[in-house]
């Protein structure tokens, strides 16, 4: 079974702190995803990586960034937090880069943030 | 640009009753389609896609889904719900012009009544 992992269920932090949230998979994936999960939006797509240090704008990038060092570790980092980043906080990960769109994405089981 | 309307935010059903989730695309040629399940506090699961062919999916757990090209929608089916499908559930649909984005619907949260 496809695995995804992220580093915390749950974390809290102050308005202005730099935040890291971790996610690992362990089937050799090209393609990680970050999401971000509210109630009535749906996930939106924050950024993609399609390769080890390659990274793809989504649809709300702004107070994000992300890295892709390793193929198996995609990280989501919050420069300097603000209350409106309180949400869920998905990682998704996806085979066969020549594949498509048409590829099952595996997920993991979100972090939930509070920026205070 | 690609979108997806789920138009039910909430949905109860009694155990044993059947069910329908209602999903909505807007995308301009053949998309390929997905239903996801969020059961508290876990990711999304995957229930179902449609890529092509026969227009009628199943999926695991008992779920079907049918592509209707003249309606724009793909409707997710169970004839008979468990107090354990108890979850979210959401519609997403993606294009390969469209890279690798899915887009997702707002999720519709199901309450299933003993």
């Amino acid at each position: 079974d496809v695995k995804v992992t992220q580093s915390s269920r749950y974390l809290v932090k102050r308005t202005g702190e730099k935040v890291f949230l971790e996610c690992v998979q362990d089937m050799d994936h090209e393609n990680m995803f970050w999401y971000r999960q509210d109630p009535g939006l749906g996930l939106r797509l924050i950024y993609f990586s399609y390769d080890v240090k390659m990274k793809e704008k989504g649809d709300i990038p702004e107070g994000y960034s992300v890295s892709r060092e390793k193929k198996e570790r995609f990280s989501l980092i919050l420069e300097s937090a603000s209350t409106n980043q309180t949400s869920m906080y998905l990682c998704a990960s996806r085979g066969d880069q020549l594949a498509g769109v048409s590829e099952t994405q595996y997920f993991g089981p979100g972090t939930r943030l509070l920026v205070l | 640009a690609q979108s997806v309307t789920q138009p039910d935010i909430h949905i109860t059903v009694s155990e044993g009753a059947s069910l329908e989730l209602r999903c909505n695309y807007s995308y301009g040629a053949t998309p390929y389609l997905f239903w996801y399940v969020q059961s508290p506090g876990q990711g999304l699961q995957l229930l179902l896609k449609y890529f092509s062919g026969d227009t009628l999916v199943q999926g695991i757990k008992g779920f079907e889904a049918e592509f209707k090209r003249s309606q724009s929608s793909f409707n997710l089916r169970k004839p008979s719900v468990h107090w354990s499908d108890a979850a979210e559930y959401f519609c997403a649909v993606g294009a390969d012009n469209a890279g690798n984005m899915l887009t997702f619907g707002g999720g519709t949260r199901l309450m299933v009544k003993p």
